[in-house]
């Protein structure tokens, strides 16, 4: 079946770098996408979310992109910090439904 | 609540005990989510309730798999004659809205469930 999918299972960034987690979907009726943290023994905490109306949104040192055309979103964060050191997931759910789909994850480690 | 809250938050069983795991949602979120992660794993859908009610449960591994929800808040996720393969995290989540009107899901710790 359709699904949302990462591109890179781990991602290693320098602290003070920006990083780029980049998510790609299959499903062209996808009409909400939601970017999740999930820090180790926690749940997935909401990030920042973008309708299939935008192509940019901005949050505080969070930027999502979402390219329709091939169906691909991304996070930016900006000066990655120790913190920001956790396990990403991309989400959608296709419009008029409810069923909110994950992609495996990206593993963060921001490096001192 | 503040947020959701799941409980218990560690549970170590016998295989072939049933088990029961809370959860409570965000007071007047109307839909309700279970997931289910193993370790170093995704989110793996289980089932979905838009009010007292699942429209959706093709998620739920096997029969041993059930859950409920009542008054439109608390649910409970049953796990019938436990086995090995069941130990992972579950996860609840809940959201003001679904469907056309979609909005953020906000989800509980988790119950780690451990199965012996």
């Amino acid at each position: 079946g359709e699904s949302v999918g990462l591109h890179l299972p781990t991602l290693s960034v320098q602290e003070g770098d920006n990083s780029i987690i980049n998510c790609a979907y299959s499903n062209s009726a996808s009409d909400y996408f939601i970017w999740y943290k999930q820090e180790s023994g926690k749940g997935p905490q909401f990030i920042i979310d973008i309708r299939s109306n935008m192509d940019k949104r901005q949050g505080q040192r969070v930027t999502v992109l979402l390219n329709k055309t091939v169906k691909h979103l991304s996070l930016q964060i900006a000066a990655t910090q120790p913190g920001d050191s956790a396990v990403y997931f991309c989400a959608e759910i296709p419009i008029n439904d409810y069923k909110l789909s994950f992609g495996a994850g990206t593993t963060v480690t921001v490096r001192a | 609540g503040a947020g959701v809250s799941q409980s218990p938050s560690n549970k170590v069983t016998e295989k072939g005990k049933d088990v029961e795991l809370r959860c409570d949602p965000i007071s007047g979120h109307t839909a309700l989510y279970w997931y289910r992660q193993s370790l170093g794993q995704g989110l793996e859908f289980l089932i979905y309730f838009q009010g007292n009610s699942a429209p959706d449960k093709s998620g739920l591994p096997s029969d041993r798999f059930s859950a409920e929800r009542t008054g439109g808040s608390v649910s409970t996720l049953t796990i019938q004659r436990t086995q090995q393969e069941d130990s992972a995290v579950y996860l609840c989540a809940s959201s003001l809205a679904s469907g056309r009107a979609n909005t953020e899901a906000f989800f509980g710790q988790g119950t780690r469930l451990t199965v012996v």
